[in-house]
C-alpha cells in the first residue's frame, strides 16, 4: 500500500531558528497536507497543497507540492516556543483510495526558548 | 458546535469487551472518516463515509471492527472482543465533501482507548 516517510522523526532547536522537514513517497498523491498535532488534541489543519509546484505560506509556515507529486516539504521560520507539537505530512490519492489520507510518521518539534 | 467531537474522551475496557466511540461531525459536512493513531505514530486509516455511498472499509484492521453513520452525521465505530492491541487514540475527522479544495478534513480530538 501507500508509504509516507516523513524525516527527521524529531528536532531539538533554539528559539529564533529556521525549521525544515520533508515527506517522500513511493506512490503520487494529488494533494499534500501538513497538520500540526498537540498532547491530548487531534491533528489541526496547517497548510494544503492541490497542484504540483505549488508552494503556499501560513504566516511564518511554507510548503510546497514536489514536481513529481511524490514529495513535499514544510518549512517554519524563526521558531517559537509554541511551535512545538507533533507535525504530520498527509497525502491524499485519487480513485479507490480517493477520500482517506496517508499519514506519514510525524517530525516532533522541541524549542528552547 | 463548530468542530469536530468525539466522546467518551477516554475509556478503559477490559479484555473481550465491546466498546463503542461516538463522532459528531461538523454540521453540513457530508463524508466522515475514522482513524487510529498508536503510541508515537501517524494516523492509520480504517473507514470513510460519503454520503449515501457504500463506506470505504478497506483499513479496518479485522471483522471485529465495524462503523455505522445514522442519517448521514453521526457515527459510531464499534470494537468487539476487545484486545490489547487495540489500545490506542481514535479520531474521526469530516469534510465538506471528498472532492476539490473543500475536501480538507478537520479532526476531533480524539478518543483514547485503553485495553486492560
Amino acid at each position: 500500500g501507500q508509504q509516507l516517510n516523513q524525516s527527521p522523526q524529531s528536532m531539538f532547536i533554539q528559539e529564533g531558528e529556521d525549521v525544515s522537514m520533508n515527506c517522500t513517497s513511493s506512490s503520487i498523491f494529488n494533494t499534500w497536507l501538513w497538520y500540526k498535532q498537540d498532547p491530548g488534541e487531534g491533528p489541526v489543519l496547517l497548510i494544503a497543497l492541490y497542484k504540483a509546484g505549488e508552494l503556499t505560506s501560513n504566516g511564518r509556515l511554507t510548503a510546497q507540492f514536489g514536481i513529481t507529486r511524490k514529495d513535499s516539504f514544510l518549512n517554519i521560520s524563526a521558531s517559537i516556543p509554541s511551535d512545538v507539537g507533533i507535525y504530520f505530512c498527509a497525502g491524499q490519492g485519487r480513485g479507490t483510495s480517493y477520500g482517506k489520507l496517508t499519514f506519514g510518521q510525524g517530525t516532533i518539534l522541541t524549542v528552547h526558548p | 458546535g463548530a468542530g469536530v467531537s468525539q466522546s467518551p474522551s477516554n475509556k478503559v475496557t477490559e479484555k473481550g469487551k465491546d466498546v463503542e466511540l461516538r463522532c459528531d461531525p461538523i454540521s453540513g459536512h457530508t463524508a466522515l472518516y475514522w482513524y487510529r493513531q498508536s503510541l508515537g505514530q501517524g494516523l492509520e486509516f480504517l473507514i470513510y463515509f460519503q454520503g449515501n455511498s457504500a463506506p470505504d472499509k478497506s483499513g479496518l484492521p479485522s471483522d471485529r471492527f465495524s462503523a455505522e453513520r445514522t442519517g448521514g452525521s453521526v457515527s459510531t465505530l464499534t470494537i468487539q472482543r476487545t484486545q490489547q492491541e487495540d489500545s490506542a487514540v481514535y479520531l474521526c475527522a469530516s469534510s465538506f465533501t471528498s472532492g476539490g479544495a473543500s475536501k480538507t478534513q478537520y479532526f476531533g480530538p480524539g478518543t483514547r482507548l485503553l485495553v486492560l
